[in-house]
């Protein structure tokens, strides 16, 4: 079984619905969760950063975690086609007092029909 | 905030040259930098860790004397793809982590596309 698990898609909306992104991991000493974006022939862009469970809004996107259930979502409201990309989760343990690697999903990638 | 430039963008270069790719973090310090490299259409894989003022610790598979990091400062690593191979030809991403340290996300620079003909 993998740490972390991601749907790779592909996963194709109309402008202005609502996706739903999620993760799920096997690791309980998973502390910090990440989503990043990234469009194609590009670097990672962090978009969420959270390390509690419960919701983080910021504008359209609000990540969700659910240490109990080991589950994280990114949610996207009013999507526009410049959403269109791949999303990535990441998440990390804290061992020995230091910050452990990332560990990334397989990435989800967007596509947003104008 | 939070800016990670790397350079080049994009390297095309023959079998057999060394290829130096660099990674700053424009706007904030880090002690630690990330190397990644990335397949099409599959995720990051996680190449070396490197510290400032000390040595890079590599993953396993990767061959150190083939990939030399070098972090000399808070803002600059540089990763040295010696005698390169079409093998070698990938995507490769850094990062960089802030020096508040534990807990703190990683910011990534745009990539460097090399080929090698």
């Amino acid at each position: 079984q993998k740490e972390v698990e991601q749907d790779p898609g592909p996963l194709s909306v109309p402008e202005g619905a609502i996706v739903s992104l999620n993760c799920t991991y096997s690791n309980s000493a998973f502390q910090y969760f990440m989503w990043y974006r990234q469009y194609s022939r590009k670097g990672p862009e962090l978009l969420m950063y959270t390390y509690s469970s419960g919701n983080k809004e910021d504008g359209r996107f609000t990540a969700q975690v659910d240490k109990s259930s080991k589950y994280i979502s990114l949610f996207i409201r009013d999507s526009q086609p410049s959403d269109s990309a791949t999303y990535l989760c990441a998440m990390s343990a804290r061992y020995g007092g230091a910050t452990n690697k990332l560990i990334f999903g397989t990435g989800t990638l967007l596509a947003v029909q104008p | 905030g939070a800016v990670v430039s790397q350079h080049p963008s994009r390297v095309i270069c023959k079998s057999g040259t060394s290829v130096k790719i660099e990674c700053r973090s424009l706007d904030f310090q880090a002690t630690t930098m990330f190397w990644y490299r990335q397949f099409p259409k599959k995720s990051l894989m996680l190449m070396a860790t490197s510290n400032e003022g000390s040595k890079a610790t590599y993953e396993q598979g990767v061959e150190k004397d083939k990939f030399l990091i070098n972090h000399a400062s808070l803002t600059l690593s540089t990763l040295t793809v010696t005698s390169a191979h079409p093998e070698d030809s990938s995507f490769y991403i850094c990062s960089a982590r802030g020096v508040q340290g534990e807990g703190q996300p990683q910011h990534f620079g745009d990539g460097t596309r090399l080929s090698i003909l």
